[in-house]
């Protein structure tokens, strides 16, 4: 049962415009949300988070932004850049008949931009 | 601040053999979480760890095993290695009560 879905393996898109990535969730007691960006052979790399309490977060050229209600949450890169060509985890926690510090990954998308 | 350290970055093993991976959290971070990422499956949880006590546990078979030490710093181990080990482990820490959890560069072991 995955719990986080990136339903989109790969996105493509073209240096300077908007990347925005996907992610859904279906268990109700996930009340924080991360993104990662992950280059191959490489530890995933802190993004951006949101606590459930917001429905958008900014930083920088990245804002995350939550909608509870119908359990999605997405990522904006505005302006995208070459550099920013990996792969994208959307991840969650919350208290689930233990502690929260558990992290349930999507299966990730894989971003290229093309300069 | 250093980042997460995890040693060591890559080994091969044969079927049967047992493996211990190493990770130094960051210093101060007192939480220590570990993952498996295989192709076919993603990042999967395998079990946390603060203050030397398990606090969660992925569905993993008890062949997979932790601890933590007093200086926070942590080993996971895998005994009678199956094929199907092998895979990128990544280990994260962080610093309670929050939740942003930092990553290691993660081991790559080989099972043959």
């Amino acid at each position: 049962d995955q719990q986080v879905k990136q339903n989109s393996p790969s996105l493509s898109v073209q240096e300077g415009r908007i990347s925005i990535l996907n992610c859904d969730y279906t268990n109700s007691m996930f009340d924080y949300f991360l993104w990662y960006k992950k280059y191959p052979a490489e530890g995933p790399t802190f993004l951006i988070s949101i606590s459930s309490i917001k429905d958008k977060n900014e930083d920088g050229r990245f804002t995350v932004f939550l909608n509870k209600s119908a359990k999605h949450l997405s990522l904006h890169i505005v302006p995208s850049q070459p550099g920013d060509s990996a792969v994208y985890f959307c991840a969650a926690s919350g208290w689930s008949g233990g502690s929260n510090y558990k992290l349930t990954f999507g299966k990730g998308t894989l971003l290229t931009v093309n300069p | 601040k250093a980042g997460v350290t995890q040693t060591p970055r890559y080994l091969i093993k044969t079927r049967g053999q047992q493996v211990t991976l190493s990770c130094s959290p960051i210093s101060g971070h007192r939480s220590v979480s570990w993952y498996q990422q295989t192709p076919g499956q993603g990042l999967q949880f395998l079990f946390e760890y603060f203050s030397e006590t398990q606090r969660n546990k992925g569905n993993f078979p008890g062949r997979f095993s932790g601890r933590q030490f007093s200086n926070s710093r942590s080993e996971m181990n895998v005994s009678t290695l199956e094929l199907g080990d092998s895979a990128l482990y990544l280990c994260a820490s962080s610093l309670p009560p929050q939740e942003t959890q930092y990553f290691g560069p993660g081991t790559r072991l080989l099972v043959l």
